[in-house]
């Protein structure tokens, strides 16, 4: 079956430091890959999503490219802000689920000054 | 913007009680979602639905029901809340984009439920 797979956190970072939050996911079809976010005391928001291989999905100054050879959809910033405090969900959505997504687990990413 | 609200942010109720969970989104979407979510196991797809009157089980049924009579509106049914029911619930909703299995889901902001 289908399942995500994301890096333990929590993940504390200072301001303004590099942040990579490791996604890999196994899917029996050609799923889209996405991350989510959610903030303290809200729902899910799409942050960013590609739909096939080498597809860089892209926004609020993260980034994530869909690699189908290590299967991996790693996310990354360059310089995190106090802002981006949030969990972080890795979700696929494989052809044949209809619209179906699976999550992982989740990563709480703290950002401090 | 798209909408997604929930009744309940928070919701306290005794076991053996039921329990409504009501969700409506205001974009015309097919597609609706219920999940559960708890810490360290993310979100868990209860039940789905594609249409009016139609629902499929998601990965986690046992101890749930759904009822979608309008388009806009998917309720979450707990027919005799347990302990183990105790959870944040999110509400999701979707359209069908063409080419499939793209389709964004938009959320609510999710009702925690205490059952005691």
């Amino acid at each position: 079956g289908n399942s995500v797979t994301q890096m333990e956190g929590p993940v504390t970072l200072s301001e303004e430091a590099f942040l990579t939050i490791n996604c890999t996911y196994t899917a029996t079809g050609y799923p889209s890959l996405f991350w989510y976010v959610q903030y303290p005391g809200e729902g899910l928001q799409l942050l960013l999503k590609a739909t096939k291989a080498d597809d860089k999905g892209s926004n609020k100054g993260f980034e994530a490219t869909y690699r189908k050879e290590t299967t991996s959809f790693h996310l990354e910033k360059g310089s995190v802000q106090v802002s981006d405090s949030a969990v972080y969900f890795c979700a696929l959505m494989d052809t044949g689920t209809a619209s179906k997504l699976t999550f992982g687990t989740g990563t709480r990413l703290q950002v401090t000054l | 913007d798209v909408k997604v609200t929930q009744s309940s942010r928070y919701l306290v109720k005794r076991t053996g009680e039921k329990v409504f969970l009501e969700c409506v989104q205001d974009m015309d979407h097919e597609n609706m979602f219920w999940y559960r979510q708890d810490p360290g196991l993310g979100l868990r797809l209860i039940y789905f639905s594609y249409d009016v009157k139609m629902k499929e089980k998601g990965d986690i049924p046992e101890g749930y029901s759904v009822s979608r009579e309008k388009k806009e509106r998917f309720s979450l049914i707990l027919e005799s809340a347990s302990t183990n029911q105790t959870s944040m619930y999110l509400c999701a909703s979707s359209p069908i984009e063409q080419g499939g299995g793209t389709d964004t889901q938009y959320f609510g902001p999710g009702t925690r439920l205490t059952v005691l």
